[in-house]
């Protein structure tokens, strides 16, 4: 079955970075763009980066771009997100997201969420 | 950026009744139109994709319509275990954008 299990949140002080991994696993991994997306606690989604099947292709939202980059290890089956400059609504939940595509693009699989607390 | 807004913000129903959550985008769509269900504690799943085809494993009580900038996602026949927030979400074009969500609360 699908499972996508990310690691690495914990609290980070302003300023500093962290990084984000998401295990794979139950597909093939190389075939699939992947995404993270983020939920302040009590807060809607936010879509934060996505990566194109090869790694080349990387696109991120306004809030996060130049400090926060996207990458992925095919032969590893994951996923990564490294997070410079934190600040402090960088809180959030992190979920590593799999896409695919029906005749449109779906979210169809979402990890556990690991989360990410900015805090001085 | 295409926002999207969702109404209302809460509802409270009970079980057996049916439910219309709305959903509108600040510009066309298309049929790029998604909804999920979370739960509080846990990730979102994924309902309806493509503004109206369920998910597999989702049951038939749930149903999406619409199109261009306005949809819905119904529910009809409430069941316990769908109260929880929904979330409607455009993947027309980057940034992928989700509305602010819907709680439906117990009645």
């Amino acid at each position: 079955q699908v499972q996508l299990v990310e690691s690495g949140g914990g609290v980070v002080q302003p300023g500093r970075s962290l990084r984000l991994s998401c295990a794979a696993s139950g597909f093939s991994f190389s075939n699939y763009v992947m995404h993270w997306v983020r939920q302040a606690p009590g807060k809607g989604l936010e879509w934060v980066a996505v990566v194109s099947t090869d790694g080349n292709n990387k696109y991120y939202a306004d809030s996060v771009s130049g400090r926060f980059t996207i990458s992925r290890d095919n032969s590893k089956n994951t996923l990564s997100l490294q997070m410079n400059s934190l600040r402090f609504d960088d809180t959030a939940f992190y979920y590593c997201v799999r896409v695919s595509y029906s005749g449109t693009s779906k979210m169809d699989y979402w990890g556990q969420g690991t989360l990410v607390t900015v805090s001085s | 950026d295409i926002q999207m807004t969702q109404s209302p913000s809460s509802v409270s129903a009970s079980v057996g009744d049916r439910v219309t959550l709305t959903c509108r985008a600040s510009q066309s769509v298309g049929s790029s139109l998604n909804w999920y269900q979370q739960k509080a504690g846990k990730a979102p799943i994924l309902l309806i994709y493509g503004i109206s085809t369920l998910q597999t494993g989702v049951p038939a009580r749930f149903s999406g319509s619409g199109s261009g900038t306005d949809f819905t996602l119904t529910i009809t026949g409430l069941q316990p275990e769908d109260f929880a927030t929904y979330f409607c979400q455009q993947t027309y074009s980057t940034p992928i954008t989700f509305g602010q969500g819907t709680r439906l609360e117990i009645k």
